[in-house]
């Protein structure tokens, strides 16, 4: 069974400029999440989608990031204008239902903002 | 609102010592409780969890944690620390009725020395 797919990797910005990120999950999987895991602390999360609909945005900043899933499968997370303080890795999960324990995480993208 | 606090952020062990883990957690009802390990450049991946059956809980690749109600505590244990379980370690809470959002402690870095 393939895994949660993320590209790019690693992205190099400089402030101000825009940036996505794309995750696609694991087949059938109805749940996905993205966080975010800045250096030394632990993943938060920003959104929680469940098919192509937000069950939870509240940690998300509204004014400069923005996610969307499309026919309840990939998804895409932007940032615009990005700041310095979003540096960070951005991990997408899924999951088969609510339930926490099934929660798949892909292998991240690392995003630098110069 | 739920939070976990992780006792030390970098563990030093010898190989085949034993490993100790702190957690402690706050919560206002009963959680549910995961331990997940990063290894470098990758996601993350669950190793246990507990969701309120039996109070000792056995994981992944030898570990197991005891969830104890008195102390508010999950720490994670392992008898014979292996070169291999060099990683990062989160502990993280939810809560049923929360969209089963993780919130995950600031992780502890496990180094095992020869």
């Amino acid at each position: 069974e393939a895994g949660v797919a993320q590209s790019p990797r690693y992205k190099i910005i400089e402030k101000r400029q825009s940036v996505a990120f794309w995750c696609n999950p694991i087949s059938g999987h109805a749940t996905l999440y993205w966080y975010q895991q800045i250096l030394g602390q632990g993943p938060k999360l920003l959104i929680q989608f469940q098919n192509n609909g937000v069950v939870d945005d509240s940690q998300l900043p509204k004014d400069r990031f923005s996610a969307e899933r499309l026919k309840g499968v990939d998804s895409t997370l932007k940032i615009q204008p990005a700041k310095l303080e979003d540096s960070a890795v951005y991990l997408c999960a899924s999951s088969l239902d609510r339930n926490p324990d099934t929660q798949y995480f892909g292998p991240g993208t690392r995003l630098t903002v110069l | 609102a739920q939070s976990v606090t992780q006792l030390g952020s970098h563990v030093s062990v010898s190989e085949g010592a034993l490993v100790l883990l702190r957690c402690n957690y706050s919560s206002s009802v009963p959680p549910y409780l995961f331990w997940y390990v990063q290894y470098p450049n990758q996601g993350l991946q669950l190793l246990l969890k507990y969701t309120s059956a039996a109070t000792l809980v056995k994981g992944i690749n030898g570990f197991e944690a005891e969830f104890k109600k008195s102390e508010t505590s999950f720490h994670l244990t392992k008898p014979s620390a292996h070169m291999s379980d060099a990683a990062e370690y989160f502990c993280a809470v939810t809560l049923r009725g929360s969209n089963y959002k993780l919130t995950f402690g600031k992780g502890t870095l496990l180094t095992v020395n020869p």
